[in-house]
């Protein structure tokens, strides 16, 4: 089955900073998305994005599906953004596959 | 208000009990998901289902049951053969499973953590 590496796998940041998550994988995708986990163990929606660039307010994200990755680069980080990023694939299948995540912590 | 709702949102169980996970959505979607979330884990598909009164197993179906007899409902039941329950288990839903893009994306619900004592 499709394989999905995340990297880095932790990230501490002082405020304000910018970042850049990694999600790899290893076959073609119909549908790629990414995930914040909050504290509470609740998984927001960030972005939709099997292709191409989106960016909503301090996020953005871009997939080159014909290589194979996506990059979330999170920009002027507050302490908020603090938690796991996750990264999810589904090849067709109609099944999501995780990535082991991202786990973000930013510093006041 | 739509979303997805899971009941309990804390769940404690005796070793060789089956205990019952609720899922309900109103976003009027025809595919629905469990999944299982262990410490430090990504997420693992548990069942599927793509319309009522149809369902298939994910990756780590065993010791699980599911149903779909109502659109908006997909309880999921913990059974006793289930070796190791304790986790956090998240449910999903999306407009269709295999359709059109746009359609894929998933929405979870709150979750409900259980453990085994």
């Amino acid at each position: 089955g499709i394989q999905v590496e995340q990297s880095p796998p932790d990230l501490i940041l002082q405020e304000g900073a910018n970042s850049t998550l990694r999600c790899n994988f290893s076959d073609s995708v119909n549908n790629l998305q990414w995930f914040h986990q909050n504290p509470w163990g609740q998984l927001i929606n960030l972005f939709y994005i099997p292709s191409g660039t989106k960016q909503n307010g301090r996020l953005s994200a871009t997939t080159v599906a014909t290589e194979r990755y996506s990059l979330l680069y999170i920009s002027s980080s507050q302490t908020t953004d603090s938690g796991v990023y996750f990264c999810a694939v589904d090849s067709n299948t109609g099944k999501l596959i995780f990535g082991q995540g991202t786990t973000l912590q930013v510093k006041p | 208000d739509g979303g997805i709702t899971q009941s309990p949102k804390y769940l404690f169980r005796k070793e060789g009990q089956n205990v019952t996970l609720s899922c309900e959505q109103n976003l009027n979607h025809d595919a629905m998901y469990w999944y299982r979330q262990d410490p430090g884990q990504g997420l693992r598909l548990i069942y599927y289902s793509q319309i009522v009164n149809d369902f298939q197993k994910g990756d780590i179906a065993e010791g699980y049951s599911v149903s779909r007899e109502k659109k908006e409902s997909f309880p999921l039941t913990v059974t006793s053969a289930q070796k190791n329950p304790t986790a956090f288990y998240l449910c999903a839903s999306s407009i269709d499973a295999t359709g059109l893009a746009g359609q894929l994306e998933q929405f979870f619900g709150p979750g409900t953590r259980l453990t085994v004592l």
